[in-house]
């Protein structure tokens, strides 16, 4: 059972305009991160979300988190080739424990210039 | 500069060899995982430390040893690797004082076990 569903798997866009990406699970978490993956290298952290109801801007991404802290989404703007890459969440908190993260099984952006 | 490193990045072995994936950390982070990322499955918790001497099982820890005898360090060991231990790893860091494990992630290690 996968206790983070993202969607979509697969997003390809040309450059210039706005997807946005789902994180959902059934469970509740005390934070939710989300990372960016780059092809031949690990996650980078581009945000972590914490409150229900949050949103945090990053340039030209949005990040929201649920208010019932079980989901989340990703929004980008005026998408670029730059933002091509594997877009990860992972919810902390499961099992009473912030320091064992869970991780969705990322969904592939493919910005064409 | 701050960085996780793991060696080596690429490995191609037989099935039952012993192999050791390390592990390195420069920012005295407390804590530290090890993950695999396979296709179709995402990244999954082998094991983790939270300091010197401790460690405990991820999700997916059957057929993976780990140590953590000093702070910076963490290898992963296969002790008679196999096929489907094929994936690509990875091992990652963070501050046990942060309060969301906000983790550094090293680039990886391709591991293909024939």
């Amino acid at each position: 059972t996968q206790l983070l569903e993202q969607s979509p798997q697969f997003l390809s866009i040309q450059e210039g305009e706005n997807l946005t990406v789902y994180c959902n699970s059934s469970s509740v978490f005390s934070s939710l991160q989300w990372y960016r993956q780059e092809p031949g290298e690990g996650p980078v952290l581009l945000v972590t979300v914490v409150t229900g109801g949050e949103v945090k801007k990053l340039k030209r991404l949005t990040f929201q988190f649920g208010d019932a802290r079980k989901d989340s989404s990703l929004h980008i703007t005026a998408a670029q080739p730059g933002d091509t890459g594997l877009y990860l969440c992972a919810g902390a908190g499961r099992g009473g424990s912030n320091y064992k993260l869970t991780f969705g099984k990322g969904t592939l952006l493919t910005v064409n210039p | 500069e701050a960085q996780v490193t793991q060696n080596p990045r690429y490995l191609i072995t037989v099935t039952g060899k012993k192999l050791t994936v390390t592990c390195s950390q420069n920012m005295n982070h407390e804590y530290m995982s090890w993950y695999r990322q396979d296709p179709g499955l995402g990244l999954r918790q082998i094991y983790y430390s939270m300091n010197v001497e401790v460690t405990d099982k991820g999700d997916v820890p059957e057929g993976y040893k780990v140590s953590r005898k000093e702070k910076r360090n963490f290898p992963l060991i296969l002790e008679s690797p196999s096929p489907n231990q094929t994936s690509l790893y990875f091992c990652a860091s963070s501050l046990i004082g942060q309060l969301y494990n906000e983790q550094f992630f090293g680039p990886g290690t391709r591991l293909t076990v024939l």
